[in-house]
């Protein structure tokens, strides 16, 4: 069983509908992590938190450390939002103190 | 501020070559990882260096290395390449160790033949 699960693996949406990713963990964390993935390669972290909410712009971050759980929402989504998103767990993970451990991202694409 | 470079960009290499893949951290930034991204395996962590130690490492076999120099720029190097190292490989850099954000570079795509 990986130790960070995201689900769903792939979400289309139409634009404008309001998106959410969910990631599980099941290891003890520092932080956890959202990152956004264009084709191409090109990683950018969107949030990092370790309790409660984050805001940016359209973009919204939860994170519940009880349940090991956390979920990311667009709101109104936009075609350009159409990207991988992965979600990254620091923290004692299997010995080590400071590595990201990943999920297997989710692909999602929003149609016009 | 100039973002995390990473060169070169592309390599093509022969198996049993090996590769040397360089990687600039942002400016201040004192913390170096680096990162392989495969389509089966997905981002596995390779090692992370800091004031020109290595802190901590993946699990990848010893033909997987790595250095940081005084100015914070850090390379990486894989020995007797086989065609399952063929990836996307990532650094970031950060402010510190642990809890901070990291910066990610463009990545160096490496094909094995």
């Amino acid at each position: 069983k990986n130790e960070v699960e995201q689900s769903p693996q792939n979400l289309t949406a139409q634009e404008g509908e309001f998106i959410t990713i969910n990631c599980s963990y099941s290891v003890g964390i520092s932080a956890l992590h959202w990152l956004q993935q264009h084709p191409g390669g090109g990683i950018v972290s969107l949030f990092m938190l370790s309790s409660g909410k984050k805001k940016h712009g359209r973009l919204i971050a939860t994170i519940n450390i009880q349940e090991k759980h956390s979920s990311l929402h667009i709101t109104a989504s936009h075609p350009r939002d159409s990207a991988v998103y992965i979600c990254a767990v620091s923290g004692d993970s299997g010995g080590s103190n400071y590595k990201l451990t990943f999920g297997k991202g989710t692909l999602l694409t929003v149609n016009p | 501020k100039a973002g995390v470079t990473q060169t070169p960009r592309y390599l093509i290499k022969t198996r049993g070559q090996q590769v040397t893949l360089s990687c600039s951290p942002i400016s201040g930034h004192r913390s170096v990882s680096w990162y392989q991204q495969t389509p089966g395996q997905g981002l596995q962590f390779l090692f992370e260096y800091f004031s020109e130690t290595q802190r901590n490492k993946g699990n990848f076999p010893g033909r997987f290395s790595g250095r940081q120099f005084s100015n914070s720029r850090s390379e990486m190097n894989v020995s007797t390449l086989e065609l399952g190292d063929s990836a996307l490989y990532l650094c970031a850099s950060s402010l510190e160790l642990d809890y901070y954000e990291q910066y990610f570079g463009p990545g160096t795509r490496l094909t094995v033949t």
